[in-house]
């Protein structure tokens, strides 16, 4: 069974610096992808940025970037530079080519001025 | 840009009223999907669709239907609304073509039910 484990409900980080947001996964397969999704008060699931079970090098989009260490099955969601707006529901996400992708309980970041 | 719609965005409703979630999209993905979340919460599979006349049960239990008689849309209906439906239900699709472990999801914006 596929399971993905996000350990802090709430994060806060100060404007303009870094936050990490942790995110590990349990799977039996070989071939799966990582996801991390931004869902604002609004309620809409914004995509961020994809991992790939063979990708060697870490993924990054922007200002975000995905720590991968596969040996300890983690997959870590890197924001540098905060932004008022990054303020959000962030969730992790695990597909291995079966159905549908499974969530983590999410982690509530809130970025202060 | 994904392109894809759910209406209503806000419904409340009276118990035991029948109700259809609308969802549509115009990428022509095979795959659709509908999410429950309760606010503040993940999000848990209740329906998938692989394609036309195709439709499966998530993991989790609902008394929800669906039906995909078009690519584009899977509405999802409630025969008899209880205040236990309410929570948000999000609508999302996928293209199978880029890989069976890439799947990124495109999600619709939700709509919010509230059963009173």
């Amino acid at each position: 069974a596929q399971k993905i484990t996000q350990t802090q409900p709430g994060m806060f980080v100060q404007e303009k610096e870094a936050v990490t947001l942790d995110c590990t996964y349990d799977t039996s397969d070989q071939s799966y992808g990582l996801f991390w999704y931004k869902q604002p008060s609004s309620g809409e699931m914004i995509f961020l940025i994809y991992q790939g079970s063979y990708d060697e090098q870490n993924a990054t989009e922007g200002r975000y970037s995905l720590n991968f260490q596969k040996a300890r099955k983690s997959a870590n969601l890197v924001i540098s530079a905060s932004q008022l707006g990054d303020s959000a529901m962030y969730f992790c996400a695990m597909n291995t080519g079966r159905r549908a992708l499974t969530f983590g309980s999410g982690t509530r970041l809130q970025v202060q001025p | 840009e994904a392109d894809i719609y759910q209406t209503p965005r806000y419904l409340v409703i009276g118990t035991g009223k029948k109700i259809t979630l609308e969802c549509s999209q115009t990428m022509g993905h095979d795959k659709m999907y509908w999410y429950q979340q309760d606010p503040g919460m993940e999000l848990h599979l209740i329906h998938y669709s692989y394609g036309v006349n195709s439709t499966e049960k998530g993991d989790l239990s609902s008394e929800s239907t669906v039906s995909r008689i078009r690519t584009e849309h899977f509405p999802l209906t409630l025969e008899s609304a209880r205040p236990s439906h309410t929570s948000q239900y999000l609508c999302a699709s996928s293209d199978p073509g880029q890989g069976a472990s890439y799947n990124e999801q495109f999600f619709g914006p939700g709509t919010r039910l509230t059963v009173l």
